[in-house]
């Protein structure tokens, strides 16, 4: 049963950059066909979804945060991180890791493992 | 920035059925993109329900079914039980700048 676990700094200052890591067990972080994932949810609010990495180090974003994010890989130790540079309080979210799942084509890919978040509040 | 609409609540008494509508447009659902399905229970993680419109994985229940058809896909939820009150989020690619994966707005089933 694979497992998802985020860490990093729950309060981060604004204009700062908030940093988290995945780290995956019970599973290699390089097999099989899957992608990386993080996505946030504000307090109240609906998800969404940050980016992903390939374990070949392959990146997306979304397009509203790709100025200011950065995902990278670190196959060694089955982890991924999040970067999120001067962050504001629109920032404050709970940030997931989260596992995609590829199929026949980009239509399938779906979220078949999750994190069980960790709350990240940005303030002075 | 959701792009998929979702009625923001639903309710029903125990054993009722209870339909949760996801509202998309051309760029994901309409251009037939699969739609899969999370639930969230309070103060959780969300959980895969349903993926690639109507699958479901391992260890969910049948009373949990999807469908799409169009621009718009339904989760429905027959013999509701308490449970099941929690936040339900529909999810698809989209081929806009509005990023590859967008989710619904979510809507919360309340069990009367």
């Amino acid at each position: 049963q694979v497992q998802l676990q985020e860490s990093g700094p729950g309060l981060v200052k604004p204009s700062q950059t908030l940093s988290l890591t995945c780290t995956v067990s019970g599973g290699s972080i390089s097999s099989g066909s899957y992608y990386w994932s993080w996505i946030r949810q504000p307090a109240g609010k609906g998800l969404e979804w940050i980016g992903r990495i390939y374990t070949s180090g392959s990146t997306n974003y979304n397009p509203s945060l790709k100025s200011r994010v950065t995902i990278s890989v670190d196959t060694s130790k089955n982890q991924f991180s999040l970067k999120l540079s001067s962050v504001t309080a629109a920032d404050t979210a709970v940030y997931y890791c989260a596992r995609l799942a590829q199929g026949y084509s980009s239509s399938w890919d779906h979220f078949d493992y999750w994190g069980q978040g960790t709350l990240v509040t940005v303030s002075s | 920035q959701s792009v998929l609409t979702q009625p923001p609540s639903v309710s029903g008494a125990p054993g009722q059925r209870v339909t949760i509508s996801c509202t998309g447009s051309s760029s994901n659902i309409g251009a037939g993109y699969d739609v899969h399905w999370y639930q969230q229970l309070p103060g959780t993680a969300p959980k895969l329900l349903i993926y690639g419109n109507s699958n479901r994985p391992s260890g969910v229940p049948d009373r949990f079914s999807g469908s799409k058809s169009g621009t718009s896909a339904s989760l429905a939820i027959t013999g509701l039980q308490a449970e099941d009150e929690a936040d339900y989020y529909c999810q698809s690619y989209d081929s806009s700048l509005s990023g590859l994966y967008v989710f619904g707005t979510g809507t919360k089933v309340t069990v009367l």
